[in-house]
């Protein structure tokens, strides 16, 4: 089946530092990509989507500025999380939509675990 | 926003019984797929149902979708402890490309 990587799985960074989130698909192009957060004992909300090679498409009461996406090429999407701030610790989650299936399965990263301190 | 509610939003069952979590959404749909999430961990697809069937089985999950009440049940049948995690239901909307996700049932499977 179809692999999408996450890296780093976990990152602790200090209040006023950014970090960066690679969101990778390992066998299959993916046009799209999607990114999550998940708060502890909740479920999934979707941040923003992004197209391969245009700009992202956040949700509502998402900062774009504090959740800078990027998805320059077919197998990879970044998100970066500028300023951090404890109440931006949180599970994020990216997944993976294949090229040749608009509207089909999406693979799910395994999830990178950020903790501001 | 998330599209979907789940009830219960905790289970708690023994080994052996059947798990039944439901899920109900708002609007039109072109697919609904059930997944499974452990404390902390990646999301697991478990099922994925067509607005035009009824139900699906695969091995101990069966998944049913009535689009006319705008909802979804998941049954495990014969529960293990294993079995123990959080199963999430997500919509796909016709004149959408993104997945809206329920808010999740906690299941917990005694041994």
């Amino acid at each position: 089946g179809a692999v999408v990587s996450q890296h780093p799985s976990r990152v602790i960074c200090k209040s006023g530092t950014s970090v960066k989130i690679e969101c990778r698909s390992l066998d299959f192009q993916a046009t799209t990509m999607f990114w999550y957060r998940q708060f502890p004992k909740k479920s999934l909300m979707l941040m923003a989507t992004s197209n391969e090679g245009s700009k992202a498409t956040y949700e509502q009461g998402v900062e774009k500025d504090k959740f800078l996406i990027n998805h320059a090429s077919l197998t990879l999407s970044t998100l970066t999380v500028t300023s951090a701030h404890p109440e931006d610790s949180s599970f994020y989650i990216c997944s993976a939509r294949a090229a040749e299936r608009p509207g089909g399965q999406q693979y799910f990263g395994p999830g990178t675990r950020l903790t501001v301190t | 926003s998330q599209q979907g509610e789940e009830d219960p939003q905790a289970l708690s069952i023994q080994e052996g019984e059947n798990a039944t979590m439901n899920c109900s959404y708002k609007t039109s749909i072109n697919n609904l797929q059930w997944y499974r999430q452990n404390s902390g961990r990646g999301l697991v697809h478990l099922i994925l149902i067509r607005s035009n069937e009824r139900e699906k089985h695969s091995g101990r999950l069966r998944v049913t979708l009535d689009t006319s009440k705008k909802s979804s049940s998941l049954l495990i049948t014969a529960s293990r402890a294993a079995d123990t995690a959080s199963y999430f239901c997500a919509t796909t909307a016709y004149n959408n490309n993104d997945m809206r996700f329920g808010a999740g049932t906690r299941l917990t499977v005694k041994p």
